[in-house]
């Protein structure tokens, strides 16, 4: 069966005290593995999709990268309204739905 | 691009009603639309996937005469809660994929809360 951790399951930065949040999968095979942003009360915002091994993307203050067993989403420098909680996917294969993560609640404090 | 809307943002309803929530893909054709319900500080529950002109593929535990999903075009899919009770209540979130925009990536609309009183 298809899971997903993600870790710590809450954190609290000081604003400018980089960090990294783990996305831990066990699937059979990845197809994809997407990373989200999600504020309280609001849908999650897309933020990166990563396929292979050794993969990394860069967004403004995050970059996320891949290997064959776990994601980590780095934060270098973050500011306050970086507070969100962060969610992880991964699909096995094309079509089939995604695994989520229970995400991380990320808190940065000014 | 891939903006997804849903309406309504908030409702609250009597015990016993129904409520329809809708959820568009507004700049790109979507194939596919998920149905997800999040309770609080937890994350998705995948409830339903539906593709356009298909009956909606529901997930084990999600009763299909309560949640009936109607995916009617590339653009729009709906949710209806039907005869809805307190234990209802709870933030249910749309996503749509689109065959040419994004690949797999699934991209959310704004969620809709519901309060059954």
């Amino acid at each position: 069966e298809d899971q997903v951790t993600q870790s710590p399951e809450a954190l609290r930065l000081q604003e400018g005290e980089s960090s990294s949040l783990n996305c831990s999968y066990t699937v059979s095979g990845l197809r994809g593995l997407f990373w989200y942003r999600q504020d309280p009360g609001k849908g999650p915002e897309f933020l990166f999709t990563l396929y292979s091994a050794g993969e990394e993307k860069e967004k403004e203050r995050l970059k996320a990268t891949l290997t064959k067993k776990e994601s980590f989403l780095h934060i270098t420098a973050p500011k306050p309204e970086d507070s969100a909680t962060y969610l992880c996917a991964v699909q096995r294969n094309y079509g089939q739905n995604f695994v989520f993560g229970p995400g991380t609640r990320l808190s940065v404090l000014p | 691009g891939a903006v997804v809307s849903q309406h309504p943002s908030r409702v609250i309803c009597k015990s016993g009603t129904s409520v329809k929530i809708e959820c568009r893909s507004l700049d790109f054709q979507a194939t596919t639309m998920f149905w997800y319900r999040q309770f609080p500080k937890q994350s998705l529950m995948l409830m339903a996937t539906s593709n356009e002109g298909s009956k909606a593929t529901y997930e084990q535990g999600v009763e299909k005469d309560k949640f009936l999903i109607n995916h009617a075009s590339l653009t729009l899919s709906t949710l209806t809660v039907t005869s809805a009770h307190p234990e209802d209540s709870s933030f249910y979130i749309c996503s749509a994929r689109g065959a040419v925009v994004g690949g797999e990536t699934q991209y959310f609309g704004p969620g809709t809360r519901l309060l059954v009183l």
